[in-house]
């Protein structure tokens, strides 16, 4: 069985400032991890994808994500927060037929 | 443009009224899948298929039949809807693969249904 779960249901965040999204996982398998992205009214927008090769994935917009098989985590950071960055984050666990979608996080910019 | 289409994006209808929700990709991909989204819960699988004429059951089935009779299309069937299938679908694509070969899927723009 696989899982995820995104620790936080609501992060807010000064402009200027980092951002950081906690996502762990269990599987019983290598995991390819996703975050996707989802802004208001959208689809899911891919974000970056770690698939076993380096444990530090750049994604799009500036933002990175660490895969820690210790900890079984691949949160998600960005240094400096814009303001359109405001929307809805998804952790997604990953084999070749199912994804596993964490419960999302809503990430709030303050100006 | 590589993309993936769903229709309607919006429908309201009445519980037990068959609807169909098409769904189209143009990346010659061999896995689709639908999902729902409902606050709180993320994305969960609904159905999947793996190529033509192969579909499996995600984790919330109930409710709702699929059909892959060509490689672009797999439609969304609710034979007869109910106000707890109210919610947001996605439809998604991508090619088949495993460990470092796992591809993302790529997400259609979604259709919200509201069903009274």
């Amino acid at each position: 069985a696989q899982s995820v779960t995104q620790l936080d249901s609501h992060v807010s965040v000064s402009e200027g400032t980092p951002v950081l999204l906690r996502c762990n996982y269990s599987s019983s398998y290598s995991p390819s991890l996703f975050w996707y992205v989802q802004h208001p009214n959208k689809g899911l927008q891919l974000l970056l994808k770690y698939t076993s090769a380096a444990t530090l994935v750049k994604g799009i917009n500036g933002f990175e994500a660490e895969f820690k098989k210790s900890e079984t985590s691949f949160h998600l950071t960005k240094p400096s927060a814009h303001m359109s960055d405001a929307a809805e984050y998804f952790c997604v666990l990953s084999n070749d037929y199912k994804l596993s979608f964490g419960a999302g996080t809503t990430v709030t910019v303050r100006a | 443009e590589a993309q993936v289409t769903q229709n309607p994006r919006y429908l309201i209808t009445v519980t037990g009224k068959k609807l169909t929700v098409t769904c189209s990709q143009n990346m010659n991909h061999e896995y689709m899948s639908w999902y729902r989204q409902d606050p709180g819960l993320g994305l969960r699988q609904i159905y999947y298929s793996m190529n033509v004429e192969v579909t499996d059951k995600g984790d919330v089935p109930e409710g709702y039949k699929v059909s892959r009779k060509e490689k672009r299309n797999f439609p969304l069937i609710l034979e007869s809807p109910s106000p707890n299938q109210t919610s947001l679908y996605f439809c998604a694509s991508k090619v088949r693969g495993i460990g470092v070969g796992n591809q993302p899927q790529h997400f259609g723009d979604g259709t919200r249904l509201s069903i009274l």
